[in-house]
């Protein structure tokens, strides 16, 4: 029941880009994205409720197709501070998170 | 106020004790919610309450004992608990309990049984 989540961990260099996917096997009508920096607790990041619809926080931002029951996560230019596990979740259950690692 | 205040932050016990975790929040939600989160793993869903009911349980063993005492309190009563319980464990809250209810979470209790 929980999304399936790809790719398990990235490492980047400041100023790259990544893309995180998380796609369901059942139908997924919401799709919520969340960031846990370590020895912290997850913080809300967006939620995209229609197929097709985009959001973004800071240069974070994701896209929903809901037709596919998957969405992709964005970050652009990334920064240290992006550095974290990154979890999307349908509804209250969560995918199993992708490591992200910014380096200088 | 928009926190989730969870106590204590660290907990050590033993197998035959009995202890509690307890959340707080005052943002006027009414779902509450407990999770079990192991190292590098997500966290995964324990309990549910809605409007201080139960309405979720998602199979978890009779050792946890959860406890809504009113709509901003969330306990978790813990007894004879096994070295595989050490935890982090979390406590959210949301507005309702739909699917497109944005979760804030407490910063946690770090669980260990010896």
């Amino acid at each position: 029941q929980q999304p399936v989540q790809s790719p398990q961990a990235v490492i980047l260099r400041e100023g790259e880009d990544a893309v995180i996917n998380c796609s369901s096997s059942k139908a997924l009508y919401s799709v919520h994205w969340y960031r846990q920096k370590h020895g912290e607790a997850p913080v809300f990041l967006m939620i995209l409720l229609k197929g097709g619809e985009q959001k973004g926080h800071e240069k974070i931002s994701a896209s929903f197709n809901e037709k596919k029951q998957q969405s992709s996560l964005y970050l652009t230019a990334s920064q240290l501070s992006y550095s974290g596990t990154y979890f999307c979740g349908k509804g209250m259950r969560f995918g199993a998170g992708t490591r992200l690692t910014v380096k200088p | 106020d928009t926190e989730v205040t969870q106590t204590p932050k660290h907990l050590v016990m033993g197998m035959t004790n009995k202890k509690s975790l307890k959340c707080e929040q005052h943002m006027g939600h009414r779902a509450m919610y407990w999770y079990k989160q192991k190292a590098k793993k997500p966290p995964e869903l324990m309990f549910v309450y809605s409007y201080e009911k139960l309405s979720i349980n998602e199979s978890v063993p009779s050792r946890f004992s959860p406890e809504c005492p009113n709509s901003s309190l969330l306990n978790l009563h813990l007894h004879a608990l096994q070295p595989e319980d050490s935890a982090l464990y979390l406590c959210a809250s949301s507005q309702g309990q739909g699917l497109n209810e944005k979760l804030f979470f407490g910063s946690g209790t770090q669980l260990s049984v010896l």
